[in-house]
């Protein structure tokens, strides 16, 4: 079974705080993303990577940073939280273009005080 | 532009009702592919079916049923008999041409599916 692995479930921190969120898979995937949730907006996408420190910006990149170091791990950083970045953050990963199903973490609900 | 939209933001149904969850799509590309995941209360988003824009067959399994049709641009989403369990957000999502090397999907707001017993 593929398996996507995020740090934390929950994760309070203050305004100010940098805030790393870490991703993990084991299906040696190409493709990894972060989203976020908020109600009644969906999933909106924060950043791509397609390989290895390869990055691209998503829908709503203001604010965050990524990191692509190894293939298996992808980290979303927030250099400075804000309080409209309290959100559910979910990570997904997917192979190639013919294997374009996307695996889900169970998500990271990030407060920010 | 890609983009999907869920017009029911709620349902709520009494167990064994059948439901149909609405999926309408705008997209250019001739080549795409059309996703619903379920997302139940513990918040993982599981993925229930794919299917390419030159497969307009559509597709049963056990409860679930899917209606693809490109001259409408929907792809709904039928639960027959539903049960407690199918209680959860449900989203329906788009993917384009890859672009970039990427794989991006665009996803609906997602119809909250409540199943009263």
């Amino acid at each position: 079974d593929v398996k996507v692995t995020q740090s934390s479930r929950y994760l309070v921190k203050r305004t100010g705080e940098k805030v790393f969120l870490e991703c993990v898979q084991d299906m040696d995937h190409e493709n990894m993303f972060w989203y976020r949730q908020d109600p009644g907006l969906g999933l909106r996408l924060i950043y791509f990577s397609y390989d290895v420190k390869m990055k691209e910006k998503g829908d709503i990149p203001e604010g965050y940073s990524v990191s692509r170091e190894k293939k298996e791990r992808f980290s979303l950083i927030l250099e400075s939280a804000s309080t409209n970045q309290t959100s559910m953050y979910l990570c997904a990963s997917s192979g190639d273009w013919g294997s374009n199903e996307q695996f889900f973490g169970p998500g990271t609900r990030l407060t920010v005080l | 532009a890609q983009k999907v939209t869920q017009a029911q933001t709620e349902i709520s149904v009494v167990e064994k009702e059948d439901v149909t969850l609405d999926c309408v799509y705008e997209t250019r590309d001739t080549t795409y592919y059309l996703f619903w995941y379920k997302q139940p209360p513990s918040g993982e988003l599981v993925f229930l079916i794919r299917r390419n824009s030159f497969d307009e067959q559509n597709e049963i399994s056990g409860r679930y049923s899917w209606n693809f049709q490109k001259s409408t641009s929907s792809f709904n989403f039928t639960i027959t008999a539903s049960q407690v369990v199918d209680s959860a957000v449900y989203f329906c999502a788009l993917q384009g041409s890859v672009q970039g090397g990427s794989e991006k999907l665009v996803f609906g707001k997602g119809t909250k599916l409540t199943v009263n017993p």
